[in-house]
């Protein structure tokens, strides 16, 4: 069983603020990925990674950006949320196997 | 047209009912694929995965592919209550790349009823 983590799991906070959601996981994979999915909706992948410092845009158009410094850890940041970027963001990562493993996401309620 | 498309539902069956969840992709050449569930509120889990044409079994659960029909599904035997859910079929399409991301289905949602 995969090992990811998310934190925070609820973030409520005004428009503006620069947020930070961070996702880290202990297996080693190499590949990592986050997700945009607003309740009862379908999954939109907003960007992804195959290895440090790879990083690309997903399917759905996003204003936050991500890194991908470390293996273990890629973070997604929005420089200045707005109303509109309320939503769960759920960040998974896989290995070899291609299954991907989620975390447990981060709930989003911008002011 | 969406690439992986599944029977929004949602799907209610009796407890003790097999549960029949259908998934079609629009890749021919698409060669893995993976079924999830997610409860309300959740992330999703993975439950199924397989990558032959036939039928392969974990537990009350059945996952049958036929690449030739370009369709995948997922079999719940003795559904129970606790199955009670979202399930989202995920393909891995020839053209995914090097980071090999999967496509998602909307999803079915199914209630087992007590």
């Amino acid at each position: 069983e995969a090992d990811i983590y998310q934190t925070p799991r609820y973030l409520v906070i005004g428009t503006g603020k620069k947020i930070t959601l961070e996702c880290s996981q202990t297996m080693g994979h190499d590949k990592m990925y986050w997700y945009q999915q607003d309740p009862g909706m379908e999954l939109h992948l907003i960007h992804y990674s195959y290895g440090v410092n790879s990083t690309e845009k997903g399917d759905l158009s996003s204003e936050s950006t991500v890194s991908r410094i470390r293996t273990e850890h890629f973070p997604l940041t929005l420089e200045s949320a707005r109303p509109s970027h309320t939503s769960q963001y759920l960040c998974a990562s896989s290995g070899p196997g291609e299954a991907q493993h989620f975390g447990d996401g981060t709930r989003l309620s911008i002011l | 047209q969406k690439e992986v498309e599944q029977n929004s539902g949602p799907l209610s069956v009796p407890e003790g009912a097999i549960a029949s969840l259908n998934c079609t992709y629009s890749d021919r050449g698409s060669q893995s694929f993976f079924w999830y569930r997610q409860y309300s509120g959740k992330s999703p889990e993975l439950i199924m995965f397989i990558y032959s044409n036939g039928d392969k079994e974990d537990g009350r659960f059945t996952a049958q592919l036929n690449k030739a029909s370009q369709y995948v599904s997922l079999l719940i035997r003795d559904s129970q209550p606790s199955d009670s859910a979202t399930y989202l079929c995920a393909v891995r399409f020839t053209f995914s790349g090097s980071a090999r991301q999967l496509t998602f289905g909307s999803g079915t949602q199914l209630t087992v009823l007590p």
